[in-house]
């Protein structure tokens, strides 16, 4: 089936560093990308939409100087967490659809868990 | 936008019983319902999913029904086993698909055995 991977799946960083999350369709190409944010024993929280060749769309809230987010090819996404804190230690999931943004199914990345010391 | 409630926030039910979550959501707009399973640490997985032109789906062991009129959408498993338990998350957008999609909070089914 469609596959989703994403790396690292762990990283602790210290305060203030930045630290680069990938996403990447294995076996079909994604115009879109979504990435999340999930804080223990919570749900998914979109931060913002990934599209290939423009810019992210963010969620309200959401800081775009602080969640850097580049498409640059069909199957890669990425989210630079700049001048990371410790508040910013959570679970990033991106998510890509197969089979258009409307009618595919959405798969899921492993996740990748930061921790901000 | 899209509110997504869903209920309970945790179950336990006795191995070999049904189990039945529910959700309601806002938006008279939306026209795509799927559920996802998220075991510890772990990604989402797409268990089922519903389309807003179709009242119930079902798929051996789960079910998911949906209300249009009332705005609500239910997952059910029947017989549970062990390895149902998880998280479960409920979600609905109005693009048809995967574009918005607005999650509940979701439901830790724990399977006593």
């Amino acid at each position: 089936g469609a596959v989703v991977s994403q790396h690292p799946s762990r990283v602790i960083c210290k305060s203030g560093t930045s630290v680069k999350i990938e996403c990447r369709s294995l076996d079909f190409q994604a115009t879109t990308m979504f990435w999340y944010r999930q804080f223990p024993k919570q749900s998914l929280m979109l931060m913002a939409t990934s599209n290939e060749g423009s810019k992210a769309t963010y969620e309200q809230g959401v800081e775009k100087d602080k969640f850097l987010i580049n498409h640059a090819s069909l199957t890669l996404s990425t989210l630079t967490v700049t001048s990371a804190h410790p508040e910013d230690s959570s679970f990033y999931i991106c998510s890509a659809p197969r089979g258009g943004l409307n009618t595919g199914e959405l798969f899921f990345g492993e996740g990748s868990r930061l921790t901000v010391l | 936008g899209e509110n997504v409630e869903q209920h309970p926030s945790t179950l336990s039910v006795q191995e070999g019983d049904s189990a039945v979550i529910k959700c309601t959501y806002s938006d008279s707009a939306s026209n795509y319902f799927p559920w996802y399973k998220q075991e510890l640490g772990k990604r989402p997985q797409l268990i089922i999913d519903i389309r807003s032109n179709v009242g119930e789906k079902k798929d051996q062991r789960i079910a998911v029904t949906l209300n249009k009129t009332a705005k609500h959408f239910s997952l059910h498993i029947t017989e549970t086993q062990p390895e149902d338990s998880a998280v479960y998350f409920c979600a609905a957008s109005m693009g048809g698909g995967a574009d918005g999609l607005t999650f509940g909070k979701g439901t830790h089914l724990i399977i006593q055995p």
